[in-house]
């Protein structure tokens, strides 16, 4: 199985700031990864298609980028509503495997 | 807009059996992967399986194979999940999602509790 490594797996930011996050995979995945973002009691919402496809609707402030193993969600200045939780989603091979969450919080 | 609804998740005893279903509404079902995720309690995000449109090829994690059994039905545009074997292990909410591969839409979920 392919195994997806987030980090980190929480940090703390305020309004404005430039977040990345990182999800390395344990072998190449070629750019079939996505991201996703789940708030409290909600269901996951899709960020980000083939590494760096902004799905429709999803703000531009939000940016994928990466190849191979290494991958980067980036929020180039965080909004309010942007307080969440963040996984990335390797469809490269079966099983699917997601990482293992980034809790973004606010400072 | 693209809705997917779950339903059929409750409280079950371990070795129990449960179907959930997901119905879904305005695209077209029949052109789509169709896969189940689930999310244990505090937990992250776990892929369960997905099947072809056609539903000729399905895939497990696992942890579920031989116990789960993804299905689909086009002609009522409805995604289903049976769960026989249950194990306290499988707790979690179960969304349904469209697509195979950049999977998109996602259902509300629906809740499985397996307890005594």
């Amino acid at each position: 199985d392919i195994q997806m490594t987030q980090s980190p797996s929480s940090l703390s930011a305020s309004v404005g700031d430039r977040v990345t996050i990182t999800c390395r995979a344990s072998q190449g995945i070629r750019n079939d990864l996505g991201w996703y973002q789940q708030k409290p009691g909600k269901a996951p919402k899709h960020l980000i298609y083939a590494t760096s496809s902004l799905q429709s609707g999803v703000p531009s402030r939000f940016s994928g980028s990466g190849s191979g193993t290494e991958f980067t969600l980036t929020i180039s200045s965080l909004e309010p509503e942007d307080f969440a939780t963040y996984y990335c989603l390797q469809h490269n091979s079966y099983p699917r495997t997601f990482g293992q969450g980034t809790k973004v919080e606010i400072k | 807009e693209v809705q997917l609804v779950e339903s059929g998740g409750g409280l079950v005893q371990p070795g129990g059996s449960l179907r959930l279903s997901c119905a879904t509404f305005r695209f077209t079902f029949r052109n789509y992967w169709m896969t189940w995720v689930r999310q244990a309690p505090g937990k992250g995000l776990e892929w369960v399986a997905n099947i072809k449109p056609d539903g000729s090829d399905r895939y497990y994690v696992d942890s579920v194979k031989g116990r789960f059994t993804i299905s689909r039905d086009n002609a009522e545009n409805s995604l289903f999940l049976q769960m026989n074997s249950l194990r306290a292990e499988d707790t979690a909410v179960y969304y349904c999602v469209r697509g195979g591969g950049g999977i998109d839409y996602w259902g509300q979920g629906t809740l499985v509790t397996v307890s005594s």
